[in-house]
């Protein structure tokens, strides 16, 4: 059965300084990996996916996440936290194929502050 | 131009009654999904449809059935609502790989 760690309910930094958000994953074959946000009352927004090619991944918003095979870890990074920023992370993964599905982590939230 | 929309955004509704949630996706994709998210903000997937059928059957009490009419629209029926289906369903589609969310519908059951 395939499973996403996320270890940090929640994630305090202040703005302007870099953050990083922990995933680790386990899954059957080659993973096809993902980050949401989800702000109060909203829905999940798609920030950044793995799926092949180059380790580091640049999404939305200036975040990035760097896939890690020996580590099974896909962790999100900004170099520089906004107050906008904060809002519920979850990362997500999924086998390799037509019919998986998609396991989310827990979900961590970011405070970043002034 | 909403990509993936639900109806309603919120119900509130006793306990014993039945009840419905649509989901329509403009995007043309293949794969529509039902997700429950707890008062805990976990994400758990229910159903997924494939161009009409289902694929995916999450351990769901037979009391939630969803419906693809077309491969636009997954909707979900539940009979007989218990306090315990308190929480927020996310419509979702994808066509490659990446699922794009609807904004939820939070159904609160007293």
């Amino acid at each position: 059965a395939q499973s996403v760690a996320q270890p940090e309910d929640q994630v305090n930094v202040a703005e302007g300084n870099p953050l990083t958000v922990k995933c680790t994953y386990s899954v059957s074959g080659n993973p096809y990996l993902f980050w949401y946000v989800q702000y109060p009352n909203r829905g999940l927004q798609f920030l950044l996916k793995y799926i092949t090619g180059d380790n580091l991944v640049k999404g939305s918003y200036g975040f990035e996440a760097e896939f890690n095979k020996s580590q099974t870890s896909f962790h999100l990074k900004k170099p520089s936290a906004l107050v906008s920023d904060s809002a519920l992370y979850f990362c997500a993964v999924r086998a390799a194929g037509t019919a998986s599905k998609l396991t989310f982590g827990t979900g961590t939230r970011l405070q970043v502050t002034l | 131009d909403t990509a993936v929309s639900q109806t309603p955004k919120y119900l509130v509704t006793q306990m014993g009654n039945d009840k419905s949630i649509k989901c329509e996706q403009n995007l043309g994709h293949d794969t529509m999904y039902w997700y429950k998210q707890d008062s805990k903000k976990f994400l758990k997937i229910m159903f997924s449809y494939n161009n009409k059928e289902l694929i995916i059957n999450e351990t769901v009490p037979n009391r939630f059935s969803p419906k693809s009419p077309d491969k636009a629209h997954l909707n979900l029926h539940i009979n007989s609502l218990e306090l315990g289906d308190s929480a927020v369903y996310f419509c979702a589609s994808s066509q490659d790989r990446q699922q794009y969310f609807g904004p939820g519908t939070r159904l609160t059951v007293t």
